[in-house]
């Protein structure tokens, strides 16, 4: 049972560059998310989607895109990169609308330079 | 609006020692909090959750509605808590959006 798998772990981009992270969960889960964690700024949310077919804006969605491929896959896509996109992303995934924690993923560490 | 204040960036203490990283929150309704904890450059893991009421790995914390408080303690600090700790917040029951987080904590356990 691996959880909540992303890929790649590292990137480095340049400015104006587009890359999608990919995020997939054997969790059988119907929330996905995906948050930035940046120093001094905690976790904030960029997109989620409560099922599959559905997704909607989180806290800070500027800049980015999302697909909710099927029920296990979230990807997130940035379409032209830009350095305040550098930071640690993480995809999450929990059970139902309720209240149960997330599951994180072990994040993507991206550099736009 | 739904809030997490986390007041301190930095907290160390000496092993052996009490530890409480504070959390404080804003919320309409009825909130459920959480408590992750990430080491270093690893994923965060959900260390407690209030619901629960559990003890993991010694720590504790209880949810106090007067003082919108949920503040993380152990009794004495070990070496291995040295991490970041963040607070959340979900609405109870309800609520895909996920969580809220407070900026965080680092906790350094010094010899």
């Amino acid at each position: 049972n691996a959880g909540v798998t992303q890929t790649p772990k590292f990137q480095v981009l340049k400015t104006g560059q587009s890359m999608t992270l990919q995020c997939a969960q054997d969790m059988n889960h119907n929330s996905m998310y995906w948050y930035r964690q940046d120093p001094g700024m905690g976790l904030r949310l960029i997109y989620y989607s409560a099922s599959e077919g559905t997704t909607d804006k989180g806290e800070v969605p500027n800049g980015y895109n999302v697909s909710r491929l099927n029920k296990r896959e979230f990807s997130l896509r940035l379409e032209s990169a830009a350095p305040s996109q550098t930071s640690v992303y993480f995809c999450a995934s929990r059970t139902d609308r309720g209240s149960l924690p997330l599951h994180f993923g072990n994040g993507t560490r991206l550099t736009v330079t | 609006a739904q809030r997490v204040t986390q007041p301190e960036k930095l907290l160390s203490v000496f092993k052996g020692a009490p530890v409480e990283l504070k959390c404080n929150y804003s919320y309409s309704g009825s909130p459920e909090l959480f408590w992750y904890v990430q080491y270093s450059r690893q994923r965060l893991q959900l260390l407690l959750r209030h619901i629960s009421r559990e003890s993991i790995k010694g720590f504790t914390a209880d949810l106090n509605k007067g003082e919108t408080s949920f503040h993380l303690k152990k009794p004495f600090a070990q070496e291995e808590d040295s991490a970041m700790y963040y607070c959340a917040l979900s609405s109870l029951g309800g609520g895909a959006d996920g969580l809220t987080f407070g900026k965080g904590t680092h906790l350094i356990i010094q010899p």
